[in-house]
């Protein structure tokens, strides 16, 4: 097994341009997280998903749109990237909720927003 | 608001040592309580989680108890390697935050010295 894995690695935006960043996981876990996380802020939670085709809200989630089409995916989507979003993005999942089990994490993708 | 602090934010320690990492939070209504390993560069690697109605976990030479009334969580760590050099995050799922939403400390980074 893979595990949870994150697509790319590394990216440098300009301010203003989009991406989606790719998380895959095939552990047949039901549930998925993106977090983000800052020097000096530690991990905060963007968005979640607790199955196939739902998603919502964590707590920063401005200026960020994720999708779950397929239950072992879940794409973060940046419409139009500002500084303040230069961060690394980890993705993480589980097969039940956090009250009944740990988070499995992908390696993370640095982003640069110039 | 419900924050989890970790003090001291690095820690350097000769290698054999026996130490201890602090992890406190505001707020004593928690699901539960978890403890990761971060490598430079790298996602979280789950160590420990221990539920509100549990006292402590243990996993080899590590050994994490949990203090509710006094808002306290600590990792025990013995007989330390250099190999357990890492950044430590704790991590509390409290109970109003429903079952998603793990609020991080900022971590301490441990250094174990040969």
């Amino acid at each position: 097994n893979a595990g949870v894995t994150q697509t790319p690695k590394f990216r440098v935006l300009k301010t203003g341009q989009s991406m989606t960043l790719l998380c895959a996981q095939d552990m047949n876990h039901e549930y998925m997280y993106w977090y983000r996380q800052d020097p000096g802020m530690g991990l905060r939670l963007i968005h979640y998903s607790v199955g196939e085709g739902t998603t919502a809200k964590g707590e920063v989630p401005d200026g960020y749109n994720v999708s779950r089409l397929k239950k072992q995916n879940f794409l973060l989507g940046l419409e139009s990237a500002a500084p303040s979003q230069t961060s690394v993005y980890f993705c993480a999942s589980s097969y039940y909720s956090a009250r009944q089990e740990t988070q499995y994490f992908g390696p993370g993708t640095r982003l640069l927003v110039l | 608001k419900q924050e989890v602090t970790q003090i001291p934010a690095a820690l350097s320690v000769p290698e054999g040592e026996n130490l201890v990492l602090n992890c406190s939070f505001t707020d004593s209504a928690i699901y539960n309580l978890q403890w990761f390993r971060q490598d430079p560069g790298k996602g979280l690697t789950s160590l420990l989680l221990i539920q509100s109605s549990q006292r402590e976990q243990t996993s080899g030479r590590l050994n994490a108890s949990l203090d509710k009334s006094s808002g306290r969580s600590t990792l025990y760590i013995a007989a330390s390697q250099p190999g357990d050099s890492a950044t430590y995050l704790c991590a509390a799922l409290f109970s109003g935050a429903g079952s998603y939403q793990l609020t991080f400390g900022k971590g301490t980074k441990l250094s174990v010295i040969p």
